[in-house]
């Protein structure tokens, strides 16, 4: 089952622009995890952030973790036109099986040249 | 480049005619998924392993069965493909150890005829 909401569904932004995707979640986590998927294609690993982490940089990905608020957000600054993408957050929740994701319904980012 | 790799990418079968997908790993990781995906969806668990333990989830239809020879191979068979089964296939993996990400391969998207 899917707990997890990313917002906004779809996103349009200029190159150059930064983008700010948000995911929500209800239940206690070990991490939240960021996906990307470019169609047609699997899903490649972003950022893993632990439930004791507040913000993990990578590039151009910046993601933080409110488990106060069970949110997290993705940050892509300075976007490109290969960013175009559908974004994911899964989340590993706490008392269940380790090996299992969550997802959100993901985010389709477009970043128009 | 160490990875997980599934065969084919496309396939066609007809109503009712079994097939399989294939999926085969160079990482050596000890837990394999197969996940169904269909169009602007997330997605779904079918089932997954830990060595040779098999876990299906409850909402997986008998029509999928799944079988995991050795560490580095894993199948999954359709037996009697329905139109609704038309989807993208996901085949990932996943190290045992704690707070790691899933590595997925491209998929093998499936028609059904």
């Amino acid at each position: 089952s899917q707990q997890g909401e990313e917002d906004p569904q779809a996103l349009s932004i200029q190159e150059g622009e930064n983008a700010t995707m948000n995911c929500s979640y209800k239940t206690s986590i070990n991490n939240l995890q960021w996906y990307r998927q470019n169609s047609g294609r699997g899903l490649v690993h972003l950022i893993l952030i632990r439930s004791n982490e507040r913000e993990k940089h990578s590039g151009r990905l910046r993601v933080t973790l409110d488990t106060s608020k069970k949110s997290s957000s993705l940050l892509i600054t300075a976007s490109r036109a290969a960013d175009t993408a559908s974004y994911f957050c899964a989340t590993v929740n706490s008392g269940g099986s380790n090996y299992k994701l969550t997802f959100g319904k993901g985010t389709l980012l477009t970043v128009n040249p | 480049d160490a990875m997980v790799i599934q065969n084919p990418r496309y396939q066609v079968t007809q109503f009712g005619k079994p097939v399989t997908l294939s999926c085969s790993q160079t990482l050596n990781h000890n837990v394999m998924y197969w996940y169904q995906q269909k169009s602007s969806q997330a997605p779904k668990l079918l089932f997954h392993y830990y060595d040779k333990d098999f876990n299906n989830e409850a909402d997986t239809p008998d029509n999928f069965q799944s079988r995991r020879p050795n560490t580095s191979f894993c199948f999954l068979d359709i037996r009697s493909p329905g139109l609704g089964d038309a989807a993208m296939y996901l085949c990932a993996t996943r190290s045992r150890l704690g707070n790691q990400p899933q590595h997925f391969g491209d998929g093998t998207r499936l028609s059904i005829l």
